[in-house]
């Protein structure tokens, strides 16, 4: 069975400092993995997502995530925070074929971005 | 602008009420899906609909039911709105179960409120 932890439900950093968010993930079969970002009042948007393949992806808005196996990780990353990053941030696993399709979501991590 | 519509965008229900949560997407995706959003509890999945004609039970599944009426639409039914299933709920959809692990599309959210 696949689960994800998000380690932090809340971090907090000054504008232009690195973003580090964490997520770790389970899976008894190779991953699919994600990172989805939700502005307030507004639904999930797909920030990156590492399938097969090169494990450093990069995605929107300047982050990017590396997929470490021996780590179970799949951290999010953006070297100089700017005021609009201010969301909550989830990390999502998938089972590609050989276990479920449908991901499941980590319980999120709300990025909080100080001038 | 392509994409998941959900509607209505707020619902204030009594305890006891029934209620139909709409959803229709154009992207002529196979597969939709309903979550809830609750504080500290990321997204967990209610029902889901592979394709056009056959709808499966989620991780939440009790005390809702869902209809899928065609290809574009997917709708979500409280029988008998309890103050537990107060939560903002989303719809989301992708090309197939299999493209589930190339990530969703979802809908701006209904936030109710059962009272």
């Amino acid at each position: 069975a696949q689960s994800v932890t998000q380690l932090g439900s809340h971090v907090s950093v000054s504008e232009g400092a690195l973003v580090l968010l964490r997520c770790n993930y389970s899976s008894s079969v190779p991953p699919y993995l994600f990172w989805y970002v939700q502005y307030p009042n507004q639904g999930l948007q797909l920030l990156l997502k590492y399938t097969t393949g090169a494990t450093l992806v990069k995605g929107i808005n300047g982050f990017e995530a590396e997929f470490k196996k021996s780590e179970t990780s799949f951290h999010l990353t953006k070297p100089s925070a700017h005021m609009s990053d201010a969301a909550e941030y989830f990390c999502a696993v998938s089972e590609i074929p050989g276990g479920s399709y449908i991901p499941t979501f980590g319980r999120g991590t709300s990025l909080i971005v100080h001038p | 602008n392509a994409g998941v519509t959900q509607t209505p965008k707020f619902q204030v229900l009594k305890t006891g009420q029934s209620m139909t949560l709409q959803c229709a997407q154009d992207m002529n995706h196979n597969s939709m899906y309903w979550y809830r959003q609750d504080p500290g509890m990321g997204l967990r999945l209610i029902y889901y609909s592979a394709s056009e004609g056959t709808t499966d039970k989620g991780e939440v599944p009790n005390g809702y039911n869902v209809s899928r009426l065609n290809k574009r639409e997917f709708s979500l039914r409280l029988e008998s709105a309890a103050p537990s299933q107060t939560s903002v709920y989303f719809c989301a959809s992708s090309e197939a179960l299999q493209g589930a692990g190339y990530g969703y599309t979802f809908g701006s959210g209904t936030r109710l409120t059962v009272v």
